[in-house]
């Protein structure tokens, strides 16, 4: 059963559009949340995070909003540029079990 | 240059092969994570070491091995393994066991076996 679920295998935006990548979860205990970036024949590389005492975290060109009622967050990137082109992973965790769960990940397409 | 090493980058192994997975970290970080990514599945988190020691086995079957023989180098010893171990194998390390520490991954060995 997944806790973590990204039902978007994949996302086509324009560049200069919001991109909007959305994650839900299932398990109440999660109070932290990771997105994770990877690019092929990469590694995944971390690129923003939020704790559940918040609804929202900002950095750069990267938001993501946290909904704790409806299980859901989201990872808004805005502008999109090609470069964003990569999976994104969602990730959720809580402190008594340190090590987050991911999502399979959906593949964002940033065309020129 | 993400501070963690895997080699090889790609291995092709028989059913009846024993080769091992290599992890590097250059971050001073006490904990280090093999994690399994198949197609189409979430990533699977396989061993946790904290400070060498074997904190979490998540049902990881007796043919993959880990080993840690220090906190900066992280092994994973595959024997008789199966068509369905194909798969990339990521290396991550992190400061802390801390899901609020953010994880460094390598950039992961593709496997296939034959």
């Amino acid at each position: 059963d997944q806790q973590v679920k990204q039902n978007s295998p994949s996302l086509s935006v324009q560049e200069g559009r919001i991109s909007i990548l959305n994650c839900d979860y299932t398990n109440s205990m999660f109070d932290y949340f990771l997105w994770y970036k990877k690019y092929p024949a990469e590694g995944p590389t971390f690129l923003i995070s939020i704790s559940s005492i918040k609804d929202k975290n900002e950095d750069g060109r990267f938001t993501v909003f946290l909904n704790k009622s409806a299980k859901h967050l989201s990872l808004h990137i805005v502008p999109s540029q090609p470069g964003d082109s990569a999976v994104y992973f969602c990730a959720a965790g809580s402190g008594g079990s340190y090590i987050p769960t991911f999502g399979r990940g959906t593949s964002l397409i940033v065309h020129p | 240059e993400t501070g963690v090493t895997q080699t090889p980058r790609h291995l092709v192994m028989g059913m009846t092969n024993k080769k091992s997975l290599k992890c590097e970290q250059h971050l001073g970080h006490n904990a280090m994570y093999w994690y399994k990514q198949s197609a189409k599945k979430p990533l699977e988190l396989m061993f946790v070491y904290n400070f060498k020691e074997q904190t979490e086995n998540n049902s990881v079957p007796s043919r993959f091995s880990p080993e840690c023989p220090n906190s900066s180098h992280l092994f994973l010893h595959l024997h008789t393994l199966q068509p369905e171990d194909s798969a990339l194998y990521l290396c991550a390390s992190s400061q802390g066991q801390g899901v609020n520490t953010e994880a460094f991954f390598g950039q992961g060995t593709r496997l296939t076996v034959v």
